[in-house]
């Protein structure tokens, strides 16, 4: 079975820098994707980047940028200039794409505090 | 179309109760997920749909859980005799099929469920 592990429970970064989030699953699959949502405080999940992993190139959206590396079963997600509306739990979640079954896997997130 | 739709968004009820909640995709999406999640953990699957037919269902799902998804559109949750074990978030997310799955699914916001 597949497994995602957030090892970060909680990280914090000042306004403006840069803050990495890791992430790694475990699965004997090898198409499959990866996504990391956001979740701000008593709001809803959004989708914020996504990645195929037969696609090489990392995935970028802005100011979000993640570094999948397939071997090694990892998928970090780094933000750069970082707001205060950045500040949430963020979870990396896994599905496959050939196995036949289209549900997700999350971690147990990683809490980001944005420091003014 | 706004998006993924719960209600209620909060349900308080006592233990033993019967309580059954809502979601509404939106409306061009017809696979349909159900989630749990507790304070501090990443979304826990359920259940999901793809249009009316239940396909995949978790094993930790006691036999007091059933969903529906009639006609492919809404759907619900009941738990029956609730326990205070059940109180969590319950999430609902929405996605396409085929390769535009791979987009990621969209989150409603959610019904608290309280069991006292």
């Amino acid at each position: 079975a597949q497994t995602v592990t957030q090892s970060q429970p909680e990280m914090s970064v000042q306004e403006a820098e840069t803050v990495t989030l890791s992430c790694t699953y475990d699965t004997s699959e090898s198409d499959y994707y990866l996504f990391w949502y956001k979740q701000p405080p008593s709001r809803q999940m959004i989708l914020v980047i996504r990645q195929e992993a037969y696609k090489q190139q990392n995935a970028t959206e802005n100011r979000f940028s993640v570094n999948f590396q397939k071997a090694a079963k990892s998928f970090s997600l780094k933000i750069s200039d970082s707001q205060l509306g950045d500040a949430a739990m963020y979870f990396c979640a896994y599905r496959s794409r050939t196995s036949g079954t289209y549900k997700y896997i999350f971690g147990t997130g990683t809490r980001l505090k944005v420091l003014a | 179309d706004t998006g993924v739709s719960q209600n209620p968004r909060h349900k308080i009820t006592k233990r033993g109760q019967n309580v059954t909640f809502r979601c509404d995709p939106i409306s061009e999406h017809n696979r349909l997920y159900w989630y749990r999640q507790t304070l501090g953990q990443g979304p826990e699957f359920l259940t999901y749909f793809q249009n009316e037919a239940q396909l995949e269902k978790s094993r930790l799902l006691s036999d007091r859980f059933s969903a529906e998804r009639p006609k492919g559109s809404f759907s619900t949750l009941e738990i029956q005799r609730t326990e205070q074990g059940d109180s969590a978030m319950y999430l609902c997310a929405s996605s396409l099929a085929g390769l535009a799955g791979a987009l990621g699914q969209y989150f409603g916001p959610g019904t608290r469920l309280t069991v006292t």
